[in-house]
């Protein structure tokens, strides 16, 4: 069974980067049929896609996010990381981790609340 | 504003049929790119319920269906439970954006 967890810290201040972390467990991330993505939700609100990466590091960004994205991966530690830049209030949200495959997202990470605040 | 629309709610009583719509353009779902469909209850991670149109993962009862035409899809839920009572998203590739694209979520009710 395929399973995600998020990592990262909680509370970011504005104008600071975010970073969160997600490793996979109990399948491979090398697996040439599926890119590994962020999606986030605001409090209250829909999802919202940020970004994806493939294991051999070619990356996708949301247009409205992609001066400030930059998602990396390390297949060794199977893990692969979210940064965005030079945050606002409007980034606090639930940022979760899934697999995306030509099937849909069918594993996803339990979610991390970030919060940007001072 | 979602690139793919969906009503802000709907709702029903037990054993009823609902559907729940989707409807995007000729740069997504028209494109014949897939539809998938996601269920999220109160404080989970959303759930995968229909993935390419139509396809049910395993686990997810035949009274979920999903279907596709023109530049819209739909999601059927019929003999309605309590515990169907959640937020239900669309999402597609857009290729004009070059990017997935959720719908804005549905409420389903449970009467």
């Amino acid at each position: 069974q395929v399973q995600l967890q998020e990592s990262g810290p909680g509370l970011v201040k504005p104008s600071e980067t975010l970073s969160l972390t997600c490793t996979v467990s109990g399948g491979s991330i090398s697996s040439s049929n599926y890119n590994w993505g962020w999606i986030r939700q605001p409090p209250g609100k829909g999802l919202e896609w940020v970004g994806s990466i493939y294991y051999t590091g070619s990356t996708y960004y949301s247009p409205s996010l992609k001066s400030r994205v930059t998602i990396s991966v390390d297949p060794s530690k199977k893990q692969f990381s979210l940064k965005l830049s030079s945050v606002t209030a409007a980034d606090t949200a639930v940022y979760y981790c899934a697999r995306q495959g030509s099937a849909g997202s069918d594993y996803w990470g339990q979610g991390t609340l970030v919060t940007v605040s001072s | 504003q979602s690139v793919l629309t969906q009503p802000p709610s709907v709702s029903g009583a037990p054993g009823q049929r609902v559907t729940v719509s989707c409807t995007g353009s000729s740069s997504n779902i028209g494109a014949d790119y897939d539809v998938h469909w996601y269920q999220q209850l109160p404080g989970t991670a959303p759930k995968l319920l229909i993935y390419a149109n139509n396809n049910r993962p395993s686990g997810v009862p035949d009274r979920i269906s999903g279907s596709k035409s023109g530049t819209s899809a739909s999601l059927a839920i019929t003999g309605l439970q309590a515990e169907d009572e959640a937020d239900y998203y669309c999402q597609s590739y857009d290729t004009g954006l070059s990017a997935w694209v959720f719908g804005g979520g549905t409420k389903l009710t449970v009467l």
